[in-house]
Formats: structure tokens, sequence, C-alpha cells
């Protein structure tokens, strides 16, 4: 069954805006991990947070999880062209045979 | 470079042909896995090979049949496809799914056109 669903499914901003998309889910989990997949290519990992945590930073991304709502957010701030993506979360379930599940994804265009 | 090489690229291929797909990892990784992605669906996982074992097939049709003959490669041999298998194909690897905290590294697909 589908883990992760992504909100909203496509998102155009202007180029220095920030950007937020988020991640629901129906399970317990061990982490949540967000990747980023340019068109034609593969999935790339951006960030892992693990259940027990609440916040994590990386370069100019910032990932919140609430294990109490079951949801997840990606914020990219200041952002660029380059970032124009798809981005899919993926969440390894507690107890489970340690696959990821990954949600349909959020294609973000950054206009310049 | 992800350190993860799919080949080829690009597959068109009948109906009734029979094709194999090429996955190498260069990251010392012993679990690798095949998905599939299709237009306005998520990501499907298919196989998942531990140390050169299966450890899950995810009700994948017997025209998929995949081989790992060492933790570096993983192969899926592919005969009597159907339109619907149309899709780009997927591999990844980790260092072992007993490594929960650990991403999964992806190549960069190959792109199949069943005709």
């Amino acid at each position: 069954s589908q883990q992760g669903e992504e909100d909203p499914q496509a998102l155009s901003i202007q180029e220095g805006e920030n950007a937020t998309m988020n991640c629901s889910y129906k399970t317990s989990i061990n982490n949540l991990q967000w990747y980023r997949q340019n068109s034609g290519r593969g999935l790339v990992h951006l960030i892992l947070i693990r259940s027990n945590e609440r916040e994590k930073h990386s370069g100019r991304l910032r990932v919140t999880l609430d294990t109490s709502k079951k949801s997840s957010s990606l914020l990219i701030t200041a952002s660029r062209a380059a970032d124009t993506a798809s981005y899919f979360c993926a969440t390894d379930e507690a107890g489970g045979a340690q696959k990821l599940v990954f949600g349909q994804g959020t294609r973000l265009t950054i206009n310049p | 470079e992800t350190g993860v090489t799919q080949t080829p690229r690009h597959l068109v291929m009948g109906m009734t042909n029979k094709k194999s797909l090429k996955c190498e990892q260069h990251l010392g990784h012993n679990a690798m896995y095949w998905y599939k992605q299709s237009a306005k669906k998520p990501l499907e996982l298919m196989f998942v090979y531990n140390f050169k074992e299966q450890t899950e097939n995810n009700s994948v049709p017997s025209r998929f049949s995949p081989e790992c003959p060492n933790s570096s490669h993983l192969f899926l041999h592919l005969h009597t496809l159907q339109p619907e298998d149309s899709a780009l194909y997927l591999c990844a690897s980790s260092p072992g799914q007993g490594f929960v905290f650990w991403p999964q590294h992806f190549g960069d697909g190959t792109r199949l056109s069943i005709l």
C-alpha cells in the first residue's frame, strides 16, 4: 500500500523564493528520507531524518518530522533554477522488511 | 556520478523479445534493488537482494527474472513483456538491509519501451 503522499503534486515559484513540500504517511517508521530526481535521471538522496528527530538541516534544506501527525515537510530556502526537479519522500516502516516506500512526488519548477 | 551504473540507458523491444538490464555498483554495498517508475505512479519496489540472496519479490510477474551473481552486479532479464511494462527501471544499492539509517544510491535508469 502507498505509504508516503506528497503535497502539492506540483509547485511553481520564482527564483529566490522558498519552496515547501509536505509528505504524509500511514504507519510507524524507522526513518523518513527525501530524494530529488532531475528529468531523465535517477533519484539522489537529500536528507534522512530518524523517527526520534524533529528537525534536520542540510545547507539550504530543512526537514521537519511530526510523528504524531505522521507528516514531514521539506523546505528549500532561496531557491535556484537548478532546484527544478521532482522531490520524493520515502519511508522505512518500523518493524518491517527494511524497504523504502515512496510517494508520488512533488514536481517543483523554479522560474528565473 | 552516483557509483551505480545502469545499461542500457534506453531499450526498445517487441513483446516477443528477450533482453536484459544490467546494474553495477562501485560502492562496496551489499544490498541491491530493482524499482519500476511509471508515469503518474509511485516508485514501485520490484526485487531486493541482500548479500546475493533475494529477500523481496513484490508480486512481480514471472516475465521479469532477476539475477544477482555477486554483490556488485544485478540483472533483470525480460521476456514476453506487455505494453504496460514500458517504464523507467531504476537500480539502487545500499550498505545492506540491516543498515536502516543509510540511504539508497540510485542509477540513472533504463527507459524501456515495449512495442
